[in-house]
């Protein structure tokens, strides 16, 4: 299995709303990433777990809280977020501990912030 | 600062023909180069990886070439097809480590004209 799958595909949510967006592998992945990407731009990366740890946060709102239950799944908690949030939320996975190994996407989350 | 600059931003080729997509680093210490491929509504996808210990790495019509002197490189998509038609990014890292975090470029968009 080398997937990295997304839940929900979709989603939209009010400003005041609170939401999640999850992500899992059965890859025995131990670094997991989420990346938000607008149109046509580049995937720009928030936040990376290695070991379930959160390792990098690239000074992401606090409205955005990450969190790592297990060394399969990923959730991203949404909270009082703004419209300029709207965009495709990617998450990855990789091979931890080891050199090069290639960073597997999911689909992505499309999220629409009213 | 880190950054890759990529051009062109979109390339329009006919079927059959050569695709030609290039990357400008300025970080010396990365030495993981791959490039991914992305369609619409999906993740992006690692389509080729070189490092710097060589110039040219070929895989089927996908090429990357290597100018470690001037920081350069390049993807090369021979005899193009219109399902090649997607939006590829180069990125930058380090090989090694637990984390991996990846410099995108900006992205060229690549139409094949049938």
């Amino acid at each position: 299995d080398t997937e990295v799958t997304q839940t929900p595909k979709h989603l939209v949510m009010g400003m005041t709303n609170k939401k999640s967006l999850k992500c899992e592998q059965h890859m025995g992945h131990r670094a997991m990433y989420w990346y938000k990407q607008k149109a046509k731009k580049p995937p720009e990366l928030m936040f990376v777990y290695s070991y379930e740890k959160l390792s990098i946060n690239e000074s992401v709102p606090s409205r955005f809280s990450p969190e790592c239950p297990n060394s399969s799944l990923l959730n991203l908690h949404l909270h009082a977020l703004q419209p300029e949030d709207s965009a495709l939320y990617l998450c990855a996975s990789r091979k931890a501990g080891g050199p090069g190994h290639e960073q597997f996407f999911g689909p992505g989350t499309r999220l629409t912030v009213l | 600062q880190q950054q890759v600059k990529q051009s062109p931003q979109s390339l329009i080729v006919q079927k059959g023909g050569i695709s030609i997509i290039n990357c400008a680093y300025e970080n010396t210490a990365f030495d993981y180069f791959p490039w991914y491929q992305q369609f619409p509504g999906k993740g992006p996808a690692l389509l080729i990886a070189i490092r710097p210990d060589v110039s040219e790495k070929k895989e089927g019509r996908f090429t990357i070439s290597f100018n470690k002197s001037a920081k350069q490189f390049s993807l090369h998509i021979m005899d193009s097809q219109p399902g090649d038609s997607a939006t590829y990014f180069c990125a930058t890292g380090a090989y090694g480590g637990a984390t991996n975090k990846l410099i995108f470029g900006t992205g060229t968009l690549l139409a094949v004209q049938p």
